[in-house]
């Protein structure tokens, strides 16, 4: 699996946009990117996935770049709520193994 | 919906003892399940592949004889810790795949004195 890079900690002011990158230099062309997060002592939560075209379901959206080496997930309107971990991963698809970076530490702040 | 559950969700055992953790799939049937270990504040680790019917696959550095696996049904796989040290406590999480998603159980702490 490509290894994926993140900021290890971001901060966001409550009910503004979160803009979570992530960089996948080394993702092959039937990888998909996937966005989990976690709340503490909790399972990882799906977010959303994409293989090249932008998406957006009710939870976030994904921008992907052209050259399909970075990646985006934003939150539109962050709540104290959205404070976890987030992760993203490059896989082949989701019965595929993930191998988890370091994520990052979001904080929504009140 | 597509829930995963593990039982326990906490366990406290003496070092030497054997533990099992259970990881089922309440709505859906899942062919491959994975489990994950994640020591506090790091990310999760990945420990091996559990297929229905055959043999899981396990990571590079993870001991099959320490952790052993069993993937009996389409709903259930389990993990089973054996002599048990404090170096194994940690949290273990299992996921269960559908169609192009993991799903993920809501952890296991345990802890060995």
């Amino acid at each position: 699996d490509a290894k994926t890079t993140q900021p290890t900690s971001m901060d966001c002011a409550e009910g503004r946009a979160a803009n979570l990158p992530c960089n996948h230099s080394t993702i092959s062309g039937n990888e998909y990117v996937y966005w989990y997060r976690q709340i503490h002592s909790q399972g990882p939560q799906y977010i959303i996935h994409g293989l090249k075209n932008n998406e957006t379901n009710e939870m976030a959206s994904l921008i992907i770049t052209e050259d399909r080496k970075s990646s985006t997930l934003i939150l539109p309107h962050a709540t104290l709520r959205d404070t976890a971990v987030y992760y993203c991963i490059a896989t082949n698809t989701g019965t595929y193994k993930y191998i988890f970076g370091t994520g990052t530490r979001l904080k929504v702040l009140a | 919906g597509a829930v995963v559950s593990q039982h326990p969700s906490r366990v406290i055992c003496k070092s030497g003892t054997s533990v099992k953790i259970e990881c089922r799939s309440l709505d859906f049937q899942a062919t491959t399940m994975f489990w994950y270990r994640q020591f506090p504040k790091k990310s999760l680790m990945l420990m091996a592949t559990s297929n229905e019917g055959s043999k899981a696959t396990y990571e590079q550095g993870v001991e099959k004889d320490k952790f052993l696996i069993n993937h009996a049904s389409l709903t259930l796989s389990t993990l089973t810790v054996t002599s048990a040290h404090p170096e194994d406590s940690s949290f273990y999480i299992c996921s269960a795949s559908k169609n192009n998603e993991q799903f993920f159980g809501p952890g296991t702490r345990l802890t060995v004195l």
